[in-house]
């Protein structure tokens, strides 16, 4: 099992582009979860999904859009990129809900500027 | 608003000795707490949950305490080693929704 990939590793984008962070997990996982991480500071939830066709906001959810046409992949829509979205982006996945440990890809290091 | 406090200060304890991590929160009424450890340019993985009716839990050499009285979880590793150097992030959840609130981690340092 691959476990979470994300792909790409890094991206530099110019403000105002846009671009997708990918994401796809192999467990059947029914949840996914979108985080970013700035420096030295905990991870924010973007967005997450119960299951195929589910989202829902997390608390960070402002800049960004996702949808989830399958159990494996959710990909993460950044428009019109701003300088603030400049951070590590984490996705991660789990069986169920909060009381389930939660698998993490590797991370996209976005840089806007 | 909820809280959840790490202290951000890095832990630098001796190899060897037991080092213990503290999870804060407050306007919080957590049914589930986890911790995770990330390593440098990579993703937390998960090491231990707790849950709100469970006093204490061990794996191999850690342990996690849960004392919904004074909001705080403490997290020891026993027996110390180098390798264990790493971000700890502790986590919380209720039964109310789907998300985990991460805190802001602390960083452990182990020196030989």
């Amino acid at each position: 099992n691959a476990g979470v990939t994300q792909t790409p590793k890094f991206r530099i984008l110019k403000i105002g582009q846009s671009m997708t962070l990918q994401c796809t997990q192999d467990m059947n996982h029914n949840y996914m979860y979108w985080y970013r991480q700035d420096p030295g500071m905990g991870l924010k939830l973007i967005y997450y999904s119960v299951g195929a066709g589910i989202t829902d906001k997390g608390e960070v959810p402002n800049g960004y859009n996702v949808s989830r046409s399958t159990t494996e992949d959710f990909p993460l829509r950044l428009e019109l990129a701003a300088p603030s979205q400049t951070s590590v982006y984490f996705c991660a996945s789990s069986y169920r809900g909060q009381n389930y440990e939660q698998y993490f890809g590797p991370g996209t290091r976005l840089t806007v500027t | 608003s909820q809280k959840i406090e790490q202290n951000s200060e890095a832990l630098n304890i001796q190899e060897g000795k037991t080092a213990t991590l503290t999870c804060n929160y407050t306007n919080y009424s957590p049914a589930y707490l986890q911790w995770y450890r990330q390593d440098p340019g990579r993703g937390p993985v998960f090491l231990l949950l707790i849950r709100e009716n469970e006093k204490e839990k061990r794996k191999e050499r850690l342990k996690v305490t849960f004392d919904t009285t004074l909001k705080q979880s403490l997290f020891h590793i026993t027996a110390s080693q180098p390798a264990d150097s790493a971000t700890y992030l502790c986590a919380l959840s209720n039964n109310a929704g789907n998300m985990l609130t991460f805190g802001g981690g602390t960083r452990l340092m182990v020196k030989p």
